[in-house]
């Protein structure tokens, strides 16, 4: 069964400072990937996927994630963080049928002034 | 422009009070999906529509309903709601393009308060 794994359950970063939002994964065939951001009290928004197209995906607001097989791993990064980047951060894989988002714990960015 | 659009934003029912929620859609997408959020986790999924077909998962409460009357509305009905039914109910919809790339979209969802 596909599952992801968020180390972290909540991040610091300094305005302009890189962000790293780790997601590691877990599927017995090739998975699809997903992150998503929610703002306090709002829907999640995506932000990328992988879909074997090209490891290194680029998102919106300057975000991208690379996808590493050897590493089973999905981080998220941002060069310079703003302040508006501050939010929640889920982690997804798509279920075997394609159907369902399996979604992972979340972390929480902080970005400080 | 295209969007997911839940209805009400916030909604405070009693315990034990059946409560419906609503989403509709004009992105005329076939997958239809609702999530429960609780407070610090995840979104967990309760059931989806590929257009008119039901898919629950297994560990939905009997006590969570869905109807999807056409392909743009949906619902969720919770006939008798308990204290840990408080949560954040999201609504998604998918073009429904098989084999796991498709993609999800949200609506700001429905928070939910049982006194």
């Amino acid at each position: 069964a596909q599952s992801v794994t968020q180390l972290g359950s909540h991040v610091s970063v300094s305005e302009g400072a890189l962000v790293l939002l780790r997601c590691n994964y877990s599927s017995s065939v090739p998975p699809y990937l997903f992150w998503y951001v929610q703002y306090p009290n709002q829907g999640l928004q995506l932000l990328l996927k992988y879909t074997s197209a090209a490891t290194l995906v680029k998102g919106i607001n300057g975000f991208e994630a690379e996808f590493k097989k050897s590493e089973t791993s999905f981080h998220l990064t941002k060069p310079s963080a703003h302040m508006s980047d501050a939010a929640e951060y889920f982690c997804a894989v798509s279920d075997q049928a394609g159907t369902a988002l399996i979604f992972g714990k979340g972390t929480t960015l902080s970005v400080s002034s | 422009d295209a969007m997911v659009i839940q209805n009400p934003r916030y909604q405070v029912t009693q315990f034990g009070k059946p409560v419906t929620l609503s989403c509709s859609q004009t992105l005329n997408h076939n997958v239809m999906y609702w999530y429960q959020q609780k407070s610090s986790q995840a979104p967990k999924l309760l059931f989806h529509y590929y257009d008119k077909d039901f898919n629950n998962e297994a560990d939905t409460p009997d006590n969570f309903q869905s109807r999807r009357p056409n392909t743009s509305f949906c619902f969720l009905d919770i006939r008798s709601p308990g204290l840990g039914d408080a949560a954040m109910y999201l609504c998604a919809t998918s073009p429904g393009r098989r084999g796991g790339t498709d993609t999800q979209y949200f609506g700001p969802g429905t928070r939910l308060t049982v006194l």
